[in-house]
């Protein structure tokens, strides 16, 4: 049972243009998301973050869009450089239901930043 | 800001011997910790997590365990390891009361 899903395995985008990576939950439960990227063989690193009490969090290149009506989350980059090719996850949490600020990951979406 | 050590960075055993890994963080007190593991092409599957010294939950029946002797000293272990054991284990930890988790490097373990 996949209470976080991320569809698409894979997104290639051109220099310079705009990347944007999806992210769908289930879990009413969930109140705060999370975005991580992560090269081969290393640990995840964390980007960016938003809470169920905000539509959009802006981070520099990076910002984060959430629809709760919808149960959906966007990641969006601009602009994108090669040095973003990585792997993205989606990770959700919530303070209720004893979830302790456990996270629950998706399985990621590569994007490849062709020059 | 919190700095996560992990080791030892690959470890290749072979199938039925123990196993033993490590995790220590510097720069933050009491935090929460977690052991993680992804499988080739496979997301991050949570392992255990302690919320202090001694205290332990896992999340996934299986043949490792975990322990915390020490604040920020976090070790996850296997009396018999099984093929299906081999992965990526990584060790993450955040603030108490925080959701943002940090990541250490990550152990590549190959059960032959």
């Amino acid at each position: 049972d996949q209470q976080v899903k991320q569809n698409s395995p894979s997104l290639s985008v051109q220099e310079g243009r705009i990347s944007i990576l999806n992210c769908d939950y289930t879990n009413s439960m969930f109140d705060y998301f999370l975005w991580y990227k992560k090269y081969p063989a290393e640990g995840p690193t964390f980007l960016i973050s938003i809470s169920s009490i905000k539509d959009k969090n802006e981070d520099g290149r990076f910002t984060v869009f959430l629809n709760k009506s919808a149960k959906h989350l966007s990641l969006h980059i601009v602009p994108s450089q090669p040095g973003d090719s990585a792997v993205y996850f989606c990770a959700a949490s919530g303070v209720g239901g004893g979830s302790n600020y456990k996270l629950t990951f998706g399985k990621g979406t590569l994007l490849t930043v062709n020059p | 800001s919190q700095t996560i050590h992990q080791w030892p960075a690959t470890l290749v055993q072979p199938v039925g011997s123990p196993l033993s890994l490590e995790c220590t963080v510097e720069g933050t007190s009491n935090p929460n910790l977690y052991w993680y593991r992804q499988a080739a092409g496979r997301g991050l599957q949570l392992l255990f997590y302690s919320v202090g010294i001694g205290q332990i939950s896992s999340e996934v029946p299986q043949n490792l365990s975990a322990s915390r002797p020490q604040d920020r000293q976090f070790i996850l272990s296997s009396k018999k390891l099984l093929l299906s054991d081999s992965g990526f284990y990584l060790c993450a930890c955040a603030r108490a009361g925080a959701f943002e988790q940090y990541f250490g490097p990550g152990t590549r373990l190959t059960v032959t």
